[in-house]
């Protein structure tokens, strides 16, 4: 059975960097499309960021377009997300997630990892 | 962008009901629609993707509906592990969330 595990998060002051991992195991990770999800204190879920299997592409969320950037290393299995100019309203749980079909593009997330928590503050 | 809705935004409902749960569309998606759990602290699951495919291994309690605008989610027999939010999700453009439905114990 296939897993993400998250980390990087972190209390960071306003206008601060982050950048996040996820590793993931148990899966061809170099097949999928592979996003990142968060969840604000008490709020909903709000889509962030996706890059395409081959990393070529990426899609952001106005909320974040110009300040994040997804990346990914297949030879590591590992899914990065860079969060420079951060500000308060940053502040959340970030899930990691995995798109239900191989190469699948605009996909359901059928596996998320267990979140990272986001905190931005002076 | 296309919007979201959920209705409503919390039931309330006792072990052994059927809930039902709406999602509507601001345009057309298709059939390009999921459904998640989500409970307190947890990570969502993805119960139903593509309207009404059920995910393996979750409960045949569960089913959805829908094509174009409007979706709808549906619990039978509800059971006390239910007791959670329920989001949906459209992949038709992009990516995007509804605002969330929490099932509350009457």
């Amino acid at each position: 059975e296939g897993q993400l595990l998250e980390s990087g998060g972190n209390l960071i002051q306003p206008g601060g960097s982050l950048r996040l991992s996820c590793a993931a195991s148990g899966f061809t990770f170099s097949t999928y499309v592979m996003t990142w999800v968060r969840q604000a204190p008490g709020k909903g879920l709000e889509w962030v960021s996706t890059i395409s299997d081959t990393g070529f592409s990426t899609y952001y969320a106005d909320s974040v377009k110009g300040r994040f950037t997804i990346s990914r290393d297949s030879s590591k299995n590992i899914l990065y997300l860079q969060m420079n100019s951060l500000r308060a309203d940053d502040t959340a749980v970030y899930y990691c997630a995995k798109a239900s079909r191989v190469r699948g593009f605009l996909d359901a997330f059928d596996m998320w990892g267990q979140g990272t928590m986001v905190t931005v503050s002076s | 962008d296309i919007q979201l809705t959920q209705s409503p935004s919390t039931l309330s409902a006792s072990v052994g009901d059927r809930v039902t749960i709406t999602c509507r569309a601001s345009r057309t998606i298709n059939n390009w629609l999921a459904w998640y759990q989500q409970k307190p602290g947890k990570a969502p699951k993805l119960l139903i993707q593509e309207a009404s495919s059920l995910e393996s291994g979750v409960s045949s309690r569960f089913s959805g509906s829908g094509f174009g605008t409007e979706f709808t989610l549906t619990i039978n027999t509800l059971q006390p592990d239910d007791f959670a939010t329920y989001y949906c999700q459209q992949y038709n453009d992009n990516w995007m969330f509804g605002p969330g439905t929490k099932v509350e114990i009457k």
